[in-house]
């Protein structure tokens, strides 16, 4: 069974950082990219990052860019986002993804809530 | 960057009729040299992470149920509920993975009249 788990949420101020971990299984992860995607608490979904099978690759959403950087190991199995410069409008729930037929989401992890306030 | 925008914002069906849910994208999101629309069908229930319903705009993923079906092509694409169940209240988005940034819709709510 693919599954996803991520971990690393909590609440930190504004300017501060985190970093984001997701735990891959069940899937031949060295043979996908992976995205981040993010909701905010009652809205919509948002795409913010994602990085080719080799890591050789890296896109971001306009608005993380130069502060938000993902990565992976593919020993570990894992994603990561590290988030920094954080602003209240980053506060949302991070899901990990992985991406199959170019840019299509599936499966999501259960995603954690990141929330950045004073 | 391409625009999705979902109508309704949210509607009430009665159980067992229909659900339509509709998806514009302010530009095509069909790739010419394989034919194939870009555009695919997530289902959010409360306290879950999307799931997958349809990709290629109309090819329905492996175990969703046959009364959920994706049609259109182009700009314009339709998901269809032919028969409502309780199980179906959730937030429906649409989102089209042809060019990058990959844009979701804002997402229309289904629920029981």
């Amino acid at each position: 069974e693919v599954q996803l788990v991520e971990s690393g949420g909590g609440l930190v101020q504004p300017g501060g950082s985190l970093r984001l971990s997701c735990a891959a299984s069940g899937f031949t992860f060295t043979t996908y990219w992976m995205s981040w995607v993010r909701q905010a608490p009652g809205k919509g979904l948002e795409w913010v990052a994602k990085i080719k099978e080799d890591g050789s690759e890296k896109y971001y959403l306009d608005s993380v860019k130069g502060r938000f950087t993902i990565s992976r190991d593919d020993a570990k199995n894992s994603l990561y986002l590290q988030m920094n410069g954080l602003r209240v409008e980053d506060t949302a729930v991070y899901y990990c993804a992985r991406i199959r037929q170019q840019l299509l989401f599936d499966p999501w992890g259960q995603g954690t809530l990141v929330t950045v306030s004073s | 960057d391409i625009v999705m925008t979902q109508s309704p914002d949210s509607l009430a069906v009665s159980l067992g009729e229909r659900a339509t849910i509709n998806c514009k994208s302010s530009q095509s999101v069909l790739y010419l040299s394989n034919n194939k629309n870009y555009l695919g069908w997530f289902q959010q229930k409360p306290g879950q992470p999307p799931k997958l319903l349809i990709y290629w705009a109309s090819t329905r993923e492996s175990g969703v149920p046959d009364r959920f079906s994706g049609s259109g092509s182009g700009t314009d694409f339709t998901l269809t509920i032919s028969s409502l169940q309780a199980e179906d209240v959730a937030v429906y988005y649409c989102q089209q993975y042809y060019s990058t940034p990959p844009t979701f819709g804002q997402g229309t709510k289904v629920e029981i009249k």
